[in-house]
């Protein structure tokens, strides 16, 4: 099945702990994203990857990082969480013609800091 | 930079009435135009888009919507609304040179038995 792989589901830790969110897609997509959902603000772009190697800041880029070494997977690191990052998180990738395909997306990760 | 306007962060409706939640862009060239749905505890869906030809253009579940250039719009609307249609609704742009996706900030559709 052509999916998004997200892990975990549901995250809690305490301000300062470095984290690790993992993205896994199956379908050789050359562009990956990670989105972040808050209420009344939508969906905001964090990262992007075009290609292995290749990755650019999103709209709210700041405490965050990702890496894209292999195409299939795109981790969203957080080096010191801090509680503004409580946030539901979504993966999503696309094939290189995202305008007209649109995207696939994960099924998201709930990330609480305290 | 394009801007994605959906009117009304929350919508509710009987069941069995019509669904119209309404969409907006900006530009002036014709994007692509998608919806996606987010049923609770879940990721987005694709529930449908338009890219060229017909303007009005059928989804998943029922719902389909239209685009209309003259208004910059592509409101989505499902005849008779079901229990199951409950969710949160995402318009989303893309334009067709660049590959920049933007999204709307959602609308909630509740549906009263």
């Amino acid at each position: 099945e052509a999916q998004v792989t997200q892990n975990p589901r549901y995250l809690i830790t305490v301000t300062g702990k470095k984290l690790t969110v993992t993205c896994s897609q199956n379908m050789n997509h050359e562009y990956m994203s990670w989105y972040r959902q808050d209420p009344g603000l939508g969906l905001r772009q964090i990262y992007y990857s075009m290609n292995v190697e290749v990755t650019d800041k999103g709209d709210v880029p700041e405490g965050y990082k990702v890496s894209r070494k292999e195409k299939r997977n795109f981790p969203l690191i957080l080096e010191s969480p801090s509680p503004n990052q409580t946030s539901l998180y979504f993966c999503a990738s696309s094939p290189r013609d995202r305008a007209n395909y649109g995207y696939t997306f994960g099924s998201g990760t709930r990330l609480t800091v305290v | 930079a394009q801007s994605v306007t959906q009117l009304g962060s929350h919508v509710s409706v009987s069941e069995g009435a019509l669904v119209l939640l309404r969409c907006n862009y900006s530009s002036s060239v014709p994007p692509y135009l998608f919806w996606y749905v987010q049923y609770p505890n879940q990721g987005l869906q694709l529930l449908l888009k338009y890219t060229t030809g017909a303007t009005l253009v059928k989804g998943i579940n029922g719902f389909e919507a239209e685009f209309k250039k003259s208004e910059t719009s592509f409101h989505l609307t499902k005849p008779s609304a079901h229990m199951s249609d409950a969710a949160e609704y995402f318009c989303a742009v893309s334009e067709t040179t660049g590959n920049q996706f933007y999204f709307g900030t959602g609308t909630s559709l509740t549906v009263i038995p």
